[in-house]
């Protein structure tokens, strides 16, 4: 089956460093993705990863471990506008096709 | 310019009602979907199209049925609302394959069924 976990929720202070962490199981794994949600909006891509290691974009760096099944996500010198939801999602193709899993996604409070 | 739209962006109905939401994206992108978002922000896959044609079809009830009349565009019709049918449901696209293929997310659409 496929399964991704990752926190529910995390707070952290403006200007630290969070790292979001996100597992997976699939047997049909073809890249992970995160995305950024605010409230009452869509989904917005931040990152992808499909070898292993650190995909590095401004503040956002992403990280994979294919053989852990894990990635993370961090956030550096985050600010208020970072307070959001931070979905984890695998494009996977163990139907024969691609489609896009998502976890549950870690709601992110940044505080002042 | 906006890359996938969907309308409406809020929907409120009767139970029992016949409702649709449309969807188009400007891309050029292949493949389509739709995705459902319940209360406690859960993404989770309805269908996919790609170039017009069924590919996934996650087990949702036959009240729902999407339409493709093109590549660019992918219309969700749903029977018989039911109270469950509340939900923020979003289009998006992606290219069916390729280095990145991300997929890009309309704006959404909230449907409360009173």
């Amino acid at each position: 089956g496929q399964n991704i976990d990752q926190p529910t929720e995390m707070t952290a202070t403006e200007g630290a460093i969070v790292q979001i962490n996100c597992t997976y199981q699939t047997s049909g794994f073809n890249g992970l993705f995160w995305y950024q949600q605010h409230a009452g909006e869509a989904p917005t891509f931040l990152s992808y990863n499909v070898l292993d290691g650190l995909e590095e974009k401004g503040r956002f760096s992403s990280f994979l471990s294919r053989s852990k099944g894990y990635s993370y996500l961090l956030l550096k010198e985050l600010q208020m506008k970072d307070s959001a939801s931070y979905l984890c999602a695998v494009r996977d193709t163990t139907s024969g096709t691609y489609k896009y899993i998502f976890g549950t996604g870690t709601r992110l409070k940044v505080l002042a | 310019d906006t890359a996938v739209s969907q309308t409406p962006k809020y929907l409120v109905t009767q139970m029992g009602n016949d409702k649709s939401i449309k969807c188009e994206q400007n891309l050029g992108h292949d493949t389509m979907y739709w995705y459902k978002q319940d209360s406690k922000k859960f993404l989770k896959i309805m269908f996919s199209y790609n170039n017009k044609e069924l590919i996934i079809n996650e087990t949702v009830p036959n009240r729902f049925s999407p339409k493709s009349p093109d590549k660019a565009h992918l219309n969700l019709h749903i029977n018989s609302l039911e109270l469950g049918d509340s939900a923020v449901y979003f289009c998006a696209s992606s290219r069916p394959q390729g280095a990145q293929a991300e997929a890009f997310f309309g704006q959404g659409t909230r449907l409360t069924v009173v």
